[in-house]
């Protein structure tokens, strides 16, 4: 069955660094979608992303986030200069159409 | 200061028996519900969905029950075993966009 994959798995990085997180959506879907969770919170969603714009993003998705879809199977969230709240799992997900949502397994993100 | 993550509420049930999670939502504009199941250290992983034109649709061992009136939803899961143990999350959407906000979740533990 397919699946979204996400890497790394955690990752760890000094405040102030750029970090990429990297997801392969699945192949055939068109919708993808970026969420984090922070440790015994609820998930928050970043971002959507169709036909290669941005088509929705929160409050949270500021200046220092950035999205990319840099060839035919990746998926990118980049955030500049990263905070030490912005330590969290960030979630991948995809869909085909506005609908069911596949999520990947998560990249844990530390922010030392 | 110090994040102080939310206090997800539980429920423990036997193994065998049926468990009902609960849900309120918000947005009395969202015309499109799912439950997600989340274990530990994984993403968020989709059960059902239901549309806000339905007040019931069943699937394999679950239930939703929708009730707009009060806006609220329910997960019903029959004869509970313990590989459901884990925090069940409901999402709702308004179908005009493809954002989706996440409740708080509930705990699940099944007694063996």
């Amino acid at each position: 069955e397919p699946e979204v994959t996400q890497t790394p798995s955690h990752q760890v990085t000094q405040m102030g660094q750029e970090v990429i997180l990297r997801c392969v959506p699945i192949s055939n879907h068109l919708y993808f979608y970026w969420y984090r969770q922070i440790l015994g919170q609820k998930v928050e969603f970043l971002v959507s992303f169709y036909n290669n714009e941005i088509s929705e993003k929160s409050e949270i998705f500021d200046d220092q986030f950035s999205v990319e879809r840099p060839d035919g199977s990746n998926f990118t969230l980049k955030i500049r200069s990263t905070k030490l709240e912005d330590s969290a799992m960030y979630f991948c997900a995809s869909s085909r159409d506005t609908n069911e949502q596949f999520f990947g397994p998560g990249t844990r993100l530390t922010v030392l | 200061g110090e994040n102080v993550g939310l206090h997800l509420p539980t429920l423990s049930v036997q193994e065998g028996d049926n468990s009902i999670i609960n849900c309120a939502y918000s947005n009395s504009a969202s015309d499109y519900f799912i439950w997600y199941k989340q274990e530990s250290g994984k993403g968020p992983q989709f059960i059902i969905d239901i549309r806000s034109n339905m007040d019931k649709r069943q699937g394999q061992r679950v239930t939703v029950l929708l009730n707009k009136t009060v806006k609220h939803l329910s997960l019903q899961i029959a004869a509970t075993q313990p590989g459901d143990s884990a925090v069940y999350f409901c999402a709702e959407n308004a179908l005009t966009g493809n954002q989706f906000y996440f409740g708080t979740g509930t705990s699940l533990t099944v007694i063996p």
